[in-house]
């Protein structure tokens, strides 16, 4: 059973370009939740969604950031105009049921650069 | 609003000492917490998940503990070796929706 998949791994983009980060949750997961990591900080949550339905999205910066996850294929995580303050870690992690007291399992993460 | 953190940030042990890294959380009403392990550059490596209804979980030489009524767990590592080099990583699940809140880690290195 594959884990959680995330590409690219690594991503540079210049300023006022477009990123997309791909998440493929664990086989039998409808449940996806986003974090950043930033240099020298601790994870933040950004956003959770099940499929087609976005739940909670009270992490998620309000401008240029967005995130789905379709009925079929990965949660996309897609950061418009990027700047350099946006270069960080973005993980994913997915679970079998949403919320509450439900382990998650995270990918190993898109490292974004922005130049 | 839950704040987490971790005491030390950084702890330098030779191998083969037994050690603990701490974790504490300011809300004492959360559904579990789960102690990750972070290699450099890497992604995040699920150690222990602790139930809210749990005082502890064991496995292999890493023993995690929690007392939810005074906001704090603990992470036992016996017998250090060098591969445990990593990031500590400690995160509480409160809310409804089951986000993570994480603390900024403990970076551990064991000296061979």
């Amino acid at each position: 059973n594959a884990g959680v998949m995330q590409n690219p791994r690594h991503l540079v983009r210049r300023r006022g370009q477009e990123a997309r980060l791909r998440c493929s949750p664990m086989k039998g997961h409808s449940h996806v939740y986003w974090y950043r990591q930033l240099p020298e900080e601790g994870l933040k949550f950004m956003v959770y969604l099940q499929k087609e339905n976005i739940i909670d999205e009270s992490g998620m910066p309000k401008e240029r950031f967005s995130a789905e996850f379709p009925k079929e294929g990965p949660s996309i995580l897609r950061i418009q105009q990027v700047v350099r303050g946006d270069s960080a870690a973005y993980f994913c992690a997915s679970s079998p049921l949403g919320g509450g007291p439900n382990e998650q399992f995270f990918g190993p993460g898109t490292r974004l650069t922005v130049l | 609003k839950q704040e987490v953190t971790q005491i030390p940030a950084a702890l330098s042990v030779p191998e083969g000492e037994n050690l603990v890294l701490n974790c504490s959380f300011t809300d004492s009403a959360i559904y579990n917490l789960q102690w990750f392990r972070q290699d450099p550059g890497k992604g995040l490596t699920s150690l222990l998940l602790i139930q809210s209804s749990q005082r502890e979980q064991t496995s292999g030489r890493l023993n995690a503990s929690l007392d939810k009524s005074s906001g704090r767990s603990t992470l036992y590592i016996a017998a250090s070796q060098p591969g445990d080099s990593a990031t500590y990583l400690c995160a509480v699940n409160g809310g409804s929706q089951g986000n993570l809140i994480f603390g900024k880690g403990t970076k551990l290195s064991v000296k061979p």
